[in-house]
């Protein structure tokens, strides 16, 4: 059972315009909501993170917004660049379980130049 | 430079050998954690560790070991009951029960 899903496997947007990574979880229960990037062949790096008493988290060009009635959440970035061309994971934990991250499957992001 | 290192990068081994991946972590986190991915899927977790001395198994520990006999290292021991060996293993740490949990740069396994 797929507790979180990320349903793109791939976007590609052009350069200095708007990236859009789209994330659903099933699990009520879930609390805190991370997004994490990673390149090939190294580990995930840590890049954004919502509690679920917020609806929305800015980081500079990084923005994370959650939807909990629809359990649905978003990372936008804005503008977008060649360097942030990687695969993206969301990740979500719950009340008291906080050390068990569950990942979905990843969005493998391109920008064109 | 604090950080967490995992050896070696890549690894290859004969089916049916056991083989144990390194992660060390300078950064005084208590809790250590392994995850496992595969080709077009998230991670997932194998085991995890909250403190010295004590473990939990994660979603997919069947086939796997760990120790954590001091604070900065927990290794992982894939064992030949690993139907399916052949992955790319992260090792993570975080402060307590914080969420964000920091990776490694990974160790490539490869069964032959």
């Amino acid at each position: 059972d797929q507790q979180v899903k990320q349903n793109s496997p791939s976007l590609s947007v052009q350069e200095g315009r708007i990236s859009i990574l789209n994330c659903d979880y099933t699990n009520s229960m879930f609390d805190y909501f991370l997004w994490y990037k990673k390149y090939p062949a190294e580990g995930p790096t840590f890049l954004i993170s919502i509690s679920s008493i917020k609806d929305k988290n800015e980081d500079g060009r990084f923005t994370v917004f959650l939807n909990k009635s629809a359990k649905h959440l978003s990372l936008h970035i804005v503008p977008s660049q060649p360097g942030d061309s990687a695969v993206y994971f969301c990740a979500a934990s719950k009340v008291g379980r906080a050390q068990k991250l569950v990942f979905g499957q990843g969005t493998r992001l391109t920008i064109n130049p | 430079d604090g950080g967490i290192t995992q050896s070696p990068k890549y690894l290859f081994r004969k089916e049916g050998q056991n083989v144990t991946l390194s992660c060390e972590q300078n950064l005084n986190h208590d809790a250590m954690y392994w995850y496992r991915q595969d080709p077009g899927q998230g991670l997932r977790l194998i085991y995890y560790s909250q403190i010295v001395n004590d473990f939990q198994k994660g979603d997919i520990a069947e086939g796997y070991s760990v120790s954590r006999e001091k604070k900065e290292s927990f290794p992982l021991t894939v064992t030949s009951a690993q139907k399916n060996p052949t992955a790319f293993y992260l090792c993570a740490s975080s402060m307590g029960t914080s969420s964000e949990q920091f990776f490694g740069p990974g160790t490539r396994l490869t069964v032959l």
